[in-house]
């Protein structure tokens, strides 16, 4: 079936650095969505992609749709302390309203 | 605009005890909705989904069932709950822009 991994699994930056991560399927997604869930929370939705090669920004946030359509990537600019915690994506499998999630990626930063 | 409930809160049964989770939404109508769970450290596992009144798609064979009896409502049950039904329940909405939001979840803690 339909998998999706990001990578790193987990990152410790400095506050004030950028952060990359991405996420990788074997198969052709249509949508990707970026979530980011703190501790004891349900994830917040932070950015939803629609179109291949599609850059996204959300403050201090942007998220990319790859060209081929098996990957997606966000960056985090200036990192902050209320950055920490772990980041999702998802996207619905093909022709449903089921979605797959992202093994997550785990963001902590040193102040 | 819309917001999406969840009680209880926490939760801590023990060991062949029934279970009952609510979800509710308001400000929308014919959500999808959905019911995930969450181990500790872990992604979302999708449980159930459903696209309407009395429709519930199943994607884990396990203790657990769902149900939707008014259109905003959605409903996990269990008869006689298992240590391993543990972890964190979260209900989501979705809308035909295939974007999906979370609820707050429930801890719940089977002894």
């Amino acid at each position: 079936g339909q998998q999706l991994n990001q990578s790193p699994q987990s990152m410790f930056i400095q506050e004030g650095e950028d952060v990359s991560m991405n996420c990788t399927s074997s198969s052709i997604f249509n949508t990707w969505l970026w979530y980011k869930q703190d501790p004891g929370e349900g994830p917040v939705l932070l950015i939803a992609l629609y179109k291949a090669g599609e850059l996204t920004s959300n403050g201090r946030l942007t998220a990319q749709f790859g060209i081929t359509r098996k990957d997606s990537f966000l960056n985090i600019s200036a990192s902050i302390p209320s950055d920490v915690g772990i980041y999702f994506c998802a996207g619905p499998t093909s022709g449903t309203y089921k979605y797959i999630f992202g093994t997550g990626t785990r963001l902590k930063v040193l102040a | 605009s819309q917001t999406i409930h969840q009680w209880p809160a926490t939760l801590v049964q023990p060991v062949g005890s029934p279970l009952s989770l609510e979800c509710t939404v308001e400000g929308t109508s014919n959500p999808n909705l959905y019911w995930y769970r969450q181990a500790a450290g872990r992604g979302l596992q999708l449980l159930f989904y459903s696209v309407g009144i009395g429709q519930i798609s199943s994607e884990v064979p396990q203790n657990l069932s769902a149900s939707r009896p008014q259109d905003r409502q959605f409903i996990l049950s269990s008869k006689k709950l298992l240590l391993s039904d543990s972890g964190f329940y979260l209900c989501a909405w979705g809308d035909n822009s295939y974007e999906q939001y979370f609820g707050p979840g429930t801890r719940l803690t089977v002894t």
